[in-house]
């Protein structure tokens, strides 16, 4: 059973407005979360991570919010870009030891010009 | 430049014909693992690593083998590659374990015939 989920394969936004991307988890443990970019023909790269101590975390126009009782983030791109066209993974980790981060599945981010 | 690299980029091999992939990183982290990546599954942990001649296995590790005898390598072997082999692999490497932030590698396309 999925322990992270993404439950929107796919996302298309205009340029210019609000790209919210969401992950929910099952697993209470987690207490860090991370969200991966990926380009086609490249390995993922880091983007923005919280801990379970925060609520929200800010990078530019990168902002992740995170709701604990719900067991949801979300990843806010404002505003969005056409560069910001990609596949986007929600992984979550145990800072108390556990060495196997769990991804999502990926939201596929399409934003048009 | 600090970065994770894998060789080949591409291979097509027959099934039971004995494979690595090799991984390099130039950043001095102790933590390596790998990946795969299949359409719809999200990326899945292999075989990880917390240092030399430290390996474990991550939630899909039947197949495969690891070694560690270096820090900076991490190749990954298929000793008897299966047709449910093909898929996309990436390597990864991070200072810390879990919640780290991970480094990806391009990733590696592998068809087994």
């Amino acid at each position: 059973d999925q322990q992270v989920k993404q439950n929107s394969p796919s996302l298309s936004v205009q340029e210019g407005r609000i790209s919210i991307l969401n992950c929910d988890y099952t697993n209470s443990m987690f207490d860090y979360f991370l969200w991966y970019k990926k380009y086609p023909a490249e390995g993922p790269t880091f983007l923005i991570s919280i801990s379970s101590i925060k609520d929200k975390n800010e990078d530019g126009r990168f902002t992740v919010f995170l709701n604990k009782s719900a067991k949801h983030l979300s990843l806010h791109i404002v505003p969005s870009q056409p560069g910001d066209s990609a596949v986007y993974f929600c992984a979550t980790a145990s800072s108390g030891g556990s060495y196997i981060p769990t991804f999502g599945r990926g939201t596929s981010l399409i934003v048009h010009p | 430049e600090a970065q994770v690299t894998q060789n080949p980029r591409y291979l097509i091999t027959v099934t039971g014909k004995k494979l690595t992939v090799t991984c390099s990183q130039n950043m001095n982290h102790e933590y390596m693992s790998w990946y795969r990546q299949d359409p719809g599954l999200g990326l899945r942990q292999i075989y990880y690593s917390m240092n030399v001649e430290v390996t474990d296995k991550g939630d899909v590790p039947e197949g495969y083998k690891v070694s560690r005898k270096e820090k900076r390598n991490f190749p990954l072997i298929l000793e008897s590659p299966s047709p449910n082999q093909t898929s996309l692999y990436f390597c990864a490497s991070s200072l810390l374990p879990g919640a780290g932030e991970q480094f990806f590698g391009p990733g590696t396309r592998l068809t087994v015939l």
